[in-house]
């Protein structure tokens, strides 16, 4: 059974890079197929997918935030981090982690795990 | 990007009765559709994968259809526990997307 924990801080101001880890525990993310997530939240408001990572290392992101967003592997820590850069008060929001389940989606993008979300306020 | 629309935006049903949520996508995503329930202060859970499969320790009341372009979540008998925000998500093509949500109200 996988259980994902986001960290990092939950209060980052405008102009600056919000960063936030997810620690893995129950399964080891580089020897597994698949396709790791990050997915926020703003309060009150539906979900939004940020970007991907797979076990090898490459990365998909959205978009709209492609050019201020990093998603990274540390497969000796059995973590996956997300940077996102010059962040403004939309970018407040619950940020979650996610992964698949083995055996589900091929180990594409359907998430059946789910860290229990990290709330950033972007405030000065 | 593929854009998921759901229908309705509130559904208010009792317990016992049977609900129809509705997910279309403005192009085929094949059978690449899930459906996640989120209650208030709670992580998304995946109820549906690939639109029809019911994920682990999902009820049977559970259940998911469609292909191509629309998608329905159904859930055959309320229980009060199931009234909460339902989203369906694409897996099709980058960029991942979700649906904007149903709220299933009391």
């Amino acid at each position: 059974q996988l259980q994902l924990q986001e960290s990092g801080p939950g209060l980052v101001k405008p102009s600056e890079t919000l960063s936030l880890t997810c620690t893995v525990s129950g399964a080891s993310i580089s020897s597994r197929s698949c396709y790791w997530g990050w997915i926020r939240q703003p309060p009150g408001k539906g979900l939004e997918w940020i970007g991907s990572i797979y076990y090898s290392g490459d990365t998909y992101y959205n978009p709209s935030l492609k050019s201020r967003v990093a998603i990274s592997l540390d497969s000796s820590k059995n973590q996956f981090s997300l940077k996102l850069s010059s962040v403004t008060a939309p970018d407040t929001a619950v940020y979650y982690c996610a992964g698949p389940r083995e055996g589900y989606c091929g180990g594409g993008s359907c998430y059946y795990y789910w860290g229990q979300g990290i709330l950033v306020t972007v405030s000065s | 990007e593929i854009v998921l629309t759901q229908s309705p935006a509130t559904l208010s049903l009792s317990p016992g009765e049977r609900a129809t949520l509705s997910c279309r996508a403005s192009q085929s995503v094949s059978s690449y559709l899930a459906w996640y329930q989120q209650r208030p202060g709670q992580a998304p859970r995946l109820l549906i994968y690939d639109a029809s499969n019911r994920a682990t320790d999902i009820p049977a009341r559970f259940s998911g259809s469609g292909s191509g372009t629309d998608f329905t979540l159904t859930i055959s008998s309320l229980e009060p526990e199931d009234f909460a925000v339902y989203y369906c998500q694409q897996r099709r093509d980058w960029p991942i997307t979700f649906g904007q949500g149903t709220r299933l109200d009391i």
